[in-house]
């Protein structure tokens, strides 16, 4: 296992559609992280999981928005009735503690584009 | 007020010299602060962490942190091509990070 792994890499849909997104952390990684990335802009944090326990999302995430992690390993993110402003990178980051040293590894993303 | 503010740039620097990167953050009770390399159209990387204040360096790259300021800096020094990219400070927050918007450094040969 050589670092996270996002499945698919660019994904183009039309607006109303519902996508999903996997993500596939480090294997001894119990962290879990969804970032969203427009251009010109630093990452911004969506919601996080501790093993399959969701701990927080972020108050600017639309309702449209769902997250899960069923057994502690992989997670999906799914976007319902997908809107022109979704469209963004979507990034997944791993790390296996919450402390302050925490190091936070990312995969190389999904790209979506909204039409 | 952004929690974690940076200069976009672009900073453009001649091969050779030392880069200057810049941050600032409002939470005064943050405790850990990294800085994370992206390059145009993939993932961000890290590159260093600091917790206390001062200098800490790694190869040609320096962090620096002054916690009563709310500011944090990397030093690139000996800029190569190869370093032009983004650079995010990204700042530990109750149990994640924050990222500014990142400064693009450019290195011009």
């Amino acid at each position: 296992d050589t670092g996270v792994s996002q499945d698919p890499r660019h994904k183009i849909t039309k607006r109303g559609q519902n996508v999903t997104f996997r993500c596939d952390p480090i294997s001894e990684h119990n962290r879990l992280y969804w970032y969203r990335q427009t251009l010109g802009q630093g990452p911004e944090f969506l919601t996080y999981f501790q093993n399959e326990a969701q701990l927080e999302k972020s108050r600017l995430l639309s309702d449209r928005f769902s997250a899960e992690r069923p057994k502690g390993s992989f997670s999906t993110l799914e976007i319902q009735r997908t809107e022109q402003g979704d469209s963004a990178m979507y990034l997944c980051a791993s790390s296996t503690t919450g402390d302050l040293d925490e190091k936070l590894f990312f995969g190389s993303g999904t790209q979506l584009s909204v039409l | 007020q952004k929690e974690v503010e940076q200069n976009s740039g672009p900073l453009s620097v001649p091969e050779g010299a030392i880069a200057s990167l810049n941050c600032t953050y409002s939470d005064r009770v943050s405790q850990s602060f990294f800085w994370y390399r992206q390059y145009s159209g993939k993932s961000p990387e890290l590159i260093m962490s600091i917790y206390s204040n001062g200098d800490k360096e790694d190869g040609r790259f320096t962090a620096q942190l002054n916690k009563a300021s709310q500011y944090v800096s990397l030093l690139i020094r000996d800029s190569q091509p190869s370093d032009s990219a983004t650079y995010l400070c990204a700042v530990h927050n109750t149990d994640k990070l924050i990222f500014g918007t990142g400064t693009r450094l450019q290195v011009f040969p």
